[in-house]
């Protein structure tokens, strides 16, 4: 069965810090993995794709496939970064997307 | 340039109504999904369509049935509400060569079941 766990329900920064997200998964063929990210009453939004390896407002992930992991990264954390960060899988072959339960990011000024 | 309206931004409803929450897409996409968001319990996938008329449970399938009849348009259907269908719907879209690039989500309905 396809999994994603956030281990972390909460994260809270200071301006400036180096922040890490993480996300492991379940699934024994390649997984696609995103990260979805939710400002304060906006729409989720997509962040970052496994497949693309960009760069998005400072933010960058790598997939790990030896240790199941799809860590969200950016060295120095900025204010307007507090949201809520949910990681996601989509199988080979499915269409669907299925979400870790979400980690809510709070950077103090 | 709104691409997945959700026509409700609020609901409240009572106990055993039958509600309708409706999702519409303008990017000619072929998947249509519908998500609840819970706070500690992430996004759970209730129902999802590939094409019209086609559709296919979610993990939390229970308590809801679903509609396509045209390609743009996905509803989800509460036949009896419950106090525990209190919740945000999410409607997402995607297909083809989009889906490499995730989904894009409404903004969502919050219901409220009296």
């Amino acid at each position: 069965a396809q999994r994603v766990t956030q281990p972390e329900k909460l994260l809270s920064v200071f301006k400036g810090a180096p922040v890490e997200l993480k996300c492991n998964y379940s699934y024994s063929g390649s997984p696609e993995l995103f990260w979805y990210v939710q400002y304060s009453r906006q729409r989720l939004q997509l962040l970052l794709r496994h497949i693309s390896r960009e760069s998005i407002k400072g933010f960058t992930a790598d997939l790990n496939k030896g240790e199941t992991s799809f860590h969200l990264k950016k060295p120095f954390a900025q204010e307007e970064d507090s949201a809520m960060y949910y990681c996601a899988l989509r199988s080979g072959g499915s269409e669907k997307l299925v979400f870790g339960k979400g980690t809510k990011l709070t950077v103090n000024p | 340039d709104v691409k997945v309206t959700q026509s409700s931004r609020y609901l409240v409803k009572r106990t055993g109504e039958k509600v309708f929450l409706e999702c519409v897409q303008d990017m000619d996409h072929e998947n249509m999904f519908w998500y609840r968001q819970d706070p500690g319990l992430g996004l759970r996938l209730i129902y999802f369509s590939y094409d019209v008329k086609m559709k296919e449970k979610g993990d939390i399938p229970e308590g809801y049935s679903v509609s396509r009849e045209k390609k743009e348009r996905f509803s989800l259907i509460l036949e009896s509400a419950s106090t525990n269908q209190t919740s945000m719907y999410l409607c997402a879209s995607g297909g083809g060569t989009q889906a490499n690039y995730g989904y894009t989500f409404g903004s969502g309905t919050r219901l409220t079941v009296v």
